[in-house]
């Protein structure tokens, strides 16, 4: 399958700091890639939509000023945490759309980033 | 607007037992449905998808998923599990039309046992 990789796995970060995770899809050019939070044991909730080279389409209830999301290429996406707080810590999981192919588009999933804001 | 519904928290089967993972759906339209494993602090693997066609999906380590339509199901089967198999299965949704955005069930912790 394809690959996506997200860096890095672990940060942490003191509050009111910013951190950014990166996305990229290694084999493949994405133009649409989206961005997941997921608390422990529950399911992802997705954050926003990130288009190649336009602003990012955010799920209601997000904050697009601090979740910050900038999808510079084909290749690439990334999430910057602004201002972070403890209640931010989280695992972010981001996920890449490659087709389209014989059974149209599949999305892959990155192994995800874990954020502790102390 | 789209849901999907994992019923069971948690499915415990024995090695070499057939195992079913339970998935319903609602949308509107026709949905895609997908099964994604996740092992501990991963992110997602795409295990199958369906779109059209057979309502039998052949995936990835051994899994298939039926699609019926008249119970809205897609659930996840394997005719011999592994230990190896123990993880965290989400089903999830997508409508056409929709912008590709997936709805996520909640999520079935899977064990198996020796």
């Amino acid at each position: 399958g394809a690959v996506v990789s997200q860096h890095p796995s672990w940060v942490i970060c003191k509050s009111g700091t910013s951190v950014k995770i990166e996305c990229r899809s290694l084999d493949f050019q994405a133009t649409t890639m989206f961005w997941y939070r997921q608390f422990p044991k529950q399911s992802l909730m997705l954050m926003a939509t990130s288009n190649e080279g336009s602003k990012a389409t955010y799920e209601q209830g997000v904050e697009k000023d601090k979740f910050l999301i900038n999808h510079a290429s084909l290749t690439l996406s990334t999430l910057t945490v602004t201002s972070a707080h403890p209640e931010d810590s989280s695992f972010y999981i981001c996920s890449a759309e490659k087709g389209p192919g014989l059974t149209g588009n599949t999305i892959y999933f990155g192994e995800g980033s874990w954020l502790t804001v102390v | 607007a789209q849901s999907v519904a994992q019923p069971e928290d948690q499915v415990n089967v024995a090695e070499g037992n057939p195992l079913t993972v339970k998935c319903t759906y609602s949308v509107s339209g026709n949905p895609y449905l997908f099964w994604y494993v996740q092992y501990p602090n991963r992110g997602l693997q795409f295990l199958l998808k369906y779109i059209t066609g057979d309502n039998l999906v052949k995936g990835s380590y051994g899994f298939e998923a039926e699609f019926n339509k008249s119970q809205t199901s897609f659930h996840l089967k394997k005719p011999s599990a592994l230990v190896s198999d123990s993880a965290l299965y989400f089903c999830a949704v997508e409508v056409t039309g929709g912008g590709n955005k997936l709805t996520f069930g909640t999520g079935t912790q899977l064990k198996v046992e020796l």
